[in-house]
């Protein structure tokens, strides 16, 4: 059964430091991994998508790296900012019951202040 | 990118009542969608796999007579929590699959239910 971790649970750090948030996975056998972004109440937003034959994705000050076979992914967050501050998600998607299913992590919160 | 609507966004209930949350894929046929459930400061459970025209398949401990799934056509899901209670207060949310090679799936903004 795939289980995904996402270490820290919570970060607090100020305005411009750069951060990394690690996620693992027990099984390699995933199609992609993606990364999420989730303010207090709302649904989820889509920050970066890898495909399992993929090592990185870049969007703007995010980067996403993916090792599959060691079940690991970071997020980078170069320059962070207050408005930054969210739950992170890590998500793998693998091939089972006959769907692609998302496996979530518990989420990383990180608060960014001024 | 692809959208998918939810509604609605909030709801508050009395215990007993059932009600039916709604997911739509906006700008594309979903032939499978997701339901997830989420409690506060804790991650996305998945509960069910929606696939059109079929029976829902449900993630083990998921009461199927419980929460009711429906997904009556290419663009919409739904979910109903029958004889609703409060320990069923949760963050609903769906999603969906385009169905593309990419394998990347779709949220709703999700719904919060509050049951009294």
């Amino acid at each position: 059964k795939q289980e995904v971790t996402q270490i820290p649970a919570a970060l607090s750090v100020p305005e411009g430091e750069n951060l990394v948030l690690n996620c693992s996975f027990t099984d390699s056998a995933i199609y992609n991994l993606q990364w999420f972004r989730q303010d207090p109440g709302k649904g989820l937003t889509s920050l970066l998508l890898i495909q399992s034959s993929q090592r990185e994705q870049t969007s703007g000050r995010l980067n996403a790296s993916l090792d599959k076979s060691s079940g690991r992914s970071t997020l980078y967050i170069a320059a962070s900012q207050p408005g930054d501050s969210a739950t992170y998600l890590c998500a793998v998607v693998g091939f089972s019951g006959g769907y692609n299913k998302l496996i979530f992590g518990a989420g990383t919160r990180l608060a960014v202040h001024p | 990118g692809a959208v998918v609507s939810q509604h609605p966004s909030r709801v508050i209930c009395k215990s007993g009542t059932s009600v039916k949350i709604e997911c739509r894929s906006l700008d594309f046929q979903a032939t499978t969608m997701f339901w997830y459930r989420q409690f506060p400061k804790q991650s996305l459970m998945l509960m069910a796999t929606s696939n059109e025209g079929s029976k829902a398949t449900y993630e083990q401990g998921v009461e199927k007579d419980k929460f009711l799934i429906n997904h009556a056509s290419l663009t919409l899901s739904t979910l109903t929590v029958t004889s609703a209670h409060p320990e069923d207060s949760s963050f609903y949310i769906c999603s969906a699959d385009r169905g593309r090679l990419s394998g990347e799936l779709f949220f709703g903004e999700g719904s919060r239910l509050t049951v009294l």
